[in-house]
């Protein structure tokens, strides 16, 4: 398995509250994702990173912004969350070394804003 | 913007049977990647397979196979030997430089696989 860890795992929040989702690598890996994942219409990438400080937006990312201070971090943060923002959250990581290269999944980050 | 799509929200297989499900994708470029993802009940996402566009053999992985019909824009996955492990969701994903690298996924197809 990638080493690939995300925080909290479980969260449930009110609307209106800041809310930050943390990603974790161990594999030093340059390329780092967030997607969240919604009934019919798979995963849809949020933002994503392509090195320290680096990052750019994904098709979905208003209402969301990240962060990259360490090779092994990405912070995703809601800053007032709504409940339109309910939905499953996925960390990726990816060494771009051509495209083929495998792009890694965590194991999710279920968010329930009420 | 390149665009993928599964146009088979579920299907379903008998045990030991072969199933093939569909993925088209829409994109002006030449040089790209083709996977697909299992996504079970745990909602891990496995790699299945993965094909390049500039290979005209098909992938095969076992008792999984593709068709990479790259005129037709269409990447089907044939799974042979059905088994109960096999019934998860499966996404088409689309991979290329000029979209930053990331993967393009379709909505996805739910497959059942009956005993």
């Amino acid at each position: 398995d990638a080493g690939i860890t995300q925080s909290p795992r479980h969260k449930v929040t009110e609307t209106g509250t800041p809310v930050t989702l943390r990603c974790h690598q161990t594999e030093n890996h340059r390329y780092m994702y967030w997607y969240r994942q919604d009934p019919g219409h798979g995963l849809r990438l949020i933002h994503y990173s392509y090195g320290v400080k680096d990052t750019d937006k994904g098709e979905v990312s208003d209402g969301y912004s990240v962060s990259r201070s360490k090779t092994e971090d990405f912070l995703l943060t809601l800053e007032s969350a709504t409940s339109s923002q309910t939905s499953v959250y996925f960390c990726a990581i990816s060494e771009l070394q051509g495209l083929g290269n495998t792009i890694y999944f965590g194991e999710g980050s279920w968010l329930t804003v009420v | 913007a390149q665009t993928v799509t599964q146009s088979q929200p579920e299907m379903s297989v008998q045990e030991a049977e072969t199933v093939t499900l569909s993925c088209t994708y829409d994109t002006s470029e030449s040089d790209y990647y083709l996977f697909w993802y299992k996504q079970p009940p745990s909602r891990q996402m496995i790699l299945v397979i993965r094909q390049e566009a500039y290979k005209q053999q098909n992938a095969t992985e076992n008792r999984f196979s593709v068709n990479f019909q790259k005129a037709a824009k269409s990447f089907s996955l044939k799974i042979s030997d059905s088994q109960l492990g096999d019934a998860a969701m499966y996404f088409c994903a689309y991979r290329s430089e000029t979209s930053g690298s990331r993967l393009t996924f379709g909505e996805g197809t739910q497959l059942t696989v009956n005993p």
